[in-house]
């Protein structure tokens, strides 16, 4: 999607191993959010940031971190990845709160 | 927490018809959204409607909400087969001065040619 992008798109990594994900955005949006998507659960909120440096847990961070040191990216960080983290990873940007949220195309994570 | 649950689950309807899903939430909301997502890819937002609206509309979108029941509803009118794909209602969710979106689970809409 315009304006926000997300590296890897695909990644497939051993279990144990640690894994970051990048997304970056070109909108100079304050907020940004990490959610995965699995099948009977929808979309599940990991970690979202409200500035630089500024992150909050979600309702699954657990196992997860994150790091903002620029507006433009919000990494997310697998400490040591294991088969229940399999999933798409998704970001999303707001320029307010209250807003649409714009969502990048996602990142396809298998941990075997 | 998972506020909005859509139903149906699926829908599947012939081209030319209208599809209507429905958004069930548990709290009080300041805004309730509904996003497309297309088979591998990301969610697209389509039409945000707030606690003190009823109803709103974008192009063949229609969108209501009866902040009494906790409900809301997406009409798509005169559907094409483009319109397949999975739709998302999404509240807002305030924990400790932040805002994030809630969303439920989905429906996916199928529309045959």
């Amino acid at each position: 999607d315009a304006g926000i992008t997300q590296s890897p798109r695909h990644k497939v990594t051993e279990t144990g191993t640690p894994v970051t994900l990048r997304c970056h955005q070109t909108e100079n949006h304050r907020y940004m959010y990490w959610y995965r998507q699995d099948p009977g659960h929808g979309l599940r909120l990991i970690h979202y940031s409200y500035g630089v440096k500024d992150t909050d847990k979600g309702e699954v961070s657990d196992g997860y971190s994150v790091s903002r040191s620029k507006t433009e990216d919000f990494l997310l960080t697998l400490e040591s990845a294991t088969s229940s983290q399999t999933s798409v990873y998704f970001c999303a940007i707001s320029e307010y709160q209250g807003d649409g949220y714009t969502f990048g195309s996602g990142t396809r994570l298998t941990v075997v | 927490s998972q506020q909005g649950e859509e139903d149906p689950q699926a829908l599947s309807i012939q081209e030319g018809e209208n599809a209507t899903m429905n958004c069930s939430y548990k709290t009080s909301i300041n805004n309730l959204q509904w996003y497309r997502q297309n088979s591998g890819r990301g969610l697209v937002h389509l039409i945000l409607i707030r606690s003190n609206e009823r109803e709103k509309h974008s192009g063949r979108l229609r969108v209501t909400l009866d902040t009494s029941k906790k409900s809301s509803s997406l009409l798509i009118t005169a559907s094409r087969a483009a319109d397949t794909a999975s739709y998302f209602c999404a509240t807002d969710e305030w924990v400790g001065g932040a805002q994030k979106l809630v969303f439920g689970q989905g429906t996916r809409l199928t529309i045959n040619p």
